[in-house]
């Protein structure tokens, strides 16, 4: 069974600055994917950033990036120039890509709140 | 603008009524989940279908039960609801190998 970690319940950062936010999972899988979802307050969860575990680079979506280290099993969302609109709750969240392969596992999230 | 899509987005009933929560989809995607998620906490897989007449239970034990008659309809189904059923309901449906999309939920009270 995979497990996902987000060891920060709570964040906040200042507005254009730049914040990195927590997540390390347990799997013995060689092959997956790794999100990141976004889910404003009262609002649809939806997908800031996908990594495939057989791709090094780390992918990047504008100012979204991340930082993969498959070795240590860790896959850390970094926010540049955060906005106000950024403010959320962030699930890091892993599937696994073999054959019935079904489910997305969430972490317990992270609430993210940008300070003008 | 979301293409999957989840009614009511809120509902407040009373204990022992049937409901039934809808999750419609307009991409064409085989693979339809239902989480259920409490407040600030992570979400838990209840139930997911892999196409028409494929329903399978998730983790998380639900007393909920789901149908797939087509491709773009999945609703959840409550015959009794009872407060312990009170949370929030996300759909989320995905192609073959694609990522999940997620419908706005429904925030389900009951008293």
């Amino acid at each position: 069974a995979q497990t996902v970690t987000q060891s920060q319940p709570e964040m906040s950062v200042q507005e254009a600055e730049t914040v990195t936010l927590s997540c390390t999972y347990d799997t013995s899988e060689n092959n997956y994917y790794l999100f990141w979802y976004k889910q404003p307050p009262s609002r649809q969860m939806i997908l800031v950033i996908r990594q495939e575990a057989y791709k090094q680079q780390n992918a990047t979506e504008n100012r979204f990036s991340v930082n993969f280290q498959k070795a240590a099993k860790s896959f850390s969302l970094k926010i540049s120039d955060s906005q106000l609109g950024d403010t959320a709750m962030y699930f890091c969240a892993f599937r696994a890509s073999g054959a019935g392969s079904y489910q997305l596992t969430f972490g317990k999230g992270t609430k993210l709140s940008v300070i003008p | 603008e979301a293409d999957i899509y989840q009614t009511p987005r809120y509902l407040v009933i009373g204990t022992g009524k049937k409901i039934t929560l809808e999750c419609s989809q307009t991409m064409g995607h085989d693979k339809m989940y239902w989480y259920q998620q409490d407040p600030g906490m992570e979400l838990h897989l209840i139930h997911y279908s892999y196409g028409v007449n494929s329903t399978e239970k998730g983790d998380l034990s639900s007393e909920s039960t789901v149908s797939r008659i087509r491709t773009e309809h999945f609703p959840l189904t409550l015959e009794s609801a009872r407060p312990s059923h009170t949370s929030q309901y996300l759909c989320a449906s995905r192609p073959g190998a694609g990522g999940y999309t997620f419908g706005s939920g429904t925030r389900l009270t009951v008293v």
